[in-house]
């Protein structure tokens, strides 16, 4: 069990550009949650699925965020024509039911 | 009104001194969170618990769900306890909805 795994660690990258980032959960999870975390604030909920449906979606996600879960196993979120407000730390988290979560190191994203 | 507040935001203490985190939620839940978050860190699970008390070497969390309010305590603190400490409770399906937190600086 090498822990929730995401890749890259950092990305800086110029407003308009897309992004994508990686996922890889504990291997017998089924449950998997995307939260973005801003400097002083707690994690804000984006995305959660379980195996390879998205179950629920933050309303404060745009169109322009997007994640996938294919075959139940690591997750992708892509965010398209990044904007500074995307700026953050981008955390995910597996689980099984009624487990406590846990968190991979997260994705810092700079957007210029 | 957030649905999980917690106090207080920022706490410093002298080493050895005896911690004590509020966390205060309006949902209905099955259970609450405590994480840990140090600078630049990731996020580690502390508890998970849904009544009474759980203890974990100097840790120790409990909760009181008719009053819907929990406590995180750190016996004989240290400054690696020095972290941001969050409580989050589950909402809707299962997404955790998470306090501010409360940054703890413990100094020597």
């Amino acid at each position: 069990d090498t822990g929730v795994s995401q890749d890259p660690r950092h990305k800086i990258t110029k407003r308009g550009q897309n992004v994508t980032f990686r996922c890889d959960p504990i291997s017998e999870h089924n449950r998997l949650y995307w939260y973005r975390q801003t400097l002083g604030q707690g994690p804000e909920f984006l995305t959660y699925f379980q195996n390879e449906a998205q179950l629920e979606k933050s309303r404060l996600l745009s169109d322009r965020f997007s994640a996938e879960r294919p075959k139940g196993s690591f997750s992708t979120l892509e965010i398209q024509r990044t904007e500074q407000g995307d700026s953050a730390m981008y955390l995910c988290a597996s689980s099984t039911y009624n487990s406590p979560l846990h968190f991979g190191n997260g994705t810092r994203l700079t957007v210029t | 009104k957030n649905e999980v507040e917690q106090s207080p935001q920022n706490l410093t203490a002298q080493e050895g001194e005896f911690i004590t985190i509020n966390c205060s939620y309006s949902v209905g839940i099955s259970a609450l969170h405590w994480l840990q978050q140090h600078p630049g860190g990731g996020i580690v699970s502390l508890f998970m618990l849904s009544s009474g008390k759980k203890k974990h070497g100097r840790l120790i969390a409990t909760i009181n769900i008719q009053e819907k309010h929990s406590s995180l305590h750190i016996t004989a603190s240290h400054p690696r306890d020095s972290a941001v400490y969050i409580c989050a409770v589950p909402y809707n399906t299962d997404k955790l909805i998470f306090g501010t937190g409360t940054r703890l600086q413990v100094f020597p």
